[in-house]
């Protein structure tokens, strides 16, 4: 079942912890995004990825960090510095990036502050 | 800078009613333009797109969007609703050639009564 798999579904965070949402896709797209979903707000791109071992950062990239070791994983790590981070966050993937491509969605992790 | 915007945040419909979302973005170069719905409890999705052509184009579900570039509109339509079709809507857009960033709108929730 291709796809990208968003996980954990639901994560709590605690004042000063850095947390890591996971985000996989099987659809062999070079291109992967993180967006930040907020009431109101629709998405707000937080950083992007083309290729392997590479990313840019998005509108609101402060406050969070990415790595792209593989081309199947697009990890985001938001970081104590990040100081409203309660929000829905959706990882999405391409084909390779370009102004015509479709994005595809995950399922999202909402993050909650403890 | 980019932005989209949605001007209506909330909208009740009854069945069989019509439906026009309104949409408006500021960039002044070609664009690819897109609608993305997101039932309840369901991925983000394309519901449509527009990168050339006949600027009246059709999507799933019977919905349709009309790009009016000297207006810098995609206004998506839908003839008559159906209690589905209850979900919240967005309109992105990605300037011609670019990275593939898309620019959100701020969504339009939907409600569709029985």
């Amino acid at each position: 079942d291709g796809g990208i798999t968003q996980s954990p579904k639901y994560l709590f965070r605690k004042e000063g912890q850095n947390v890591t949402l996971s985000c996989e896709q099987n659809l062999n797209h070079d291109a992967m995004y993180w967006y930040r979903q907020d009431p109101g707000q629709g998405l707000r791109l937080i950083y992007y990825s083309q290729i392997v071992n590479d990313f840019q950062k998005g509108d609101i990239a402060e406050g969070y960090s990415v790595s792209r070791e593989k081309k199947e994983s697009f990890p985001l790590t938001v970081t104590s510095a990040q100081k409203n981070p309660t929000a829905f966050y959706l990882c999405a993937s391409s084909i390779d990036g370009g102004g015509g491509d479709i994005q595809y969605f995950g399922a999202g992790t909402r993050l909650s502050v403890l | 800078a980019q932005s989209v915007s949605q001007h209506n945040h909330h909208v009740i419909l009854s069945e069989a009613a019509s439906l026009e979302l309104g949409c408006n973005y500021s960039y002044g170069g070609t664009v690819n333009l897109f609608w993305y719905v997101q039932y309840p409890g369901q991925h983000l999705q394309l519901l449509l797109k527009y990168f050339s052509g006949d600027p009246l184009v059709k999507g799933i579900k019977g919905f349709e969007a009309e790009f009016i570039k000297s207006k810098f509109s995609f206004n998506l339509r839908k003839p008559s609703v159906q209690w589905s079709d209850t979900a919240e809507y967005f309109c992105a857009v990605t300037p011609s050639g670019n990275t593939g960033k898309l620019i959100f709108g701020q969504g339009t929730t939907l409600q569709v009564k029985p």
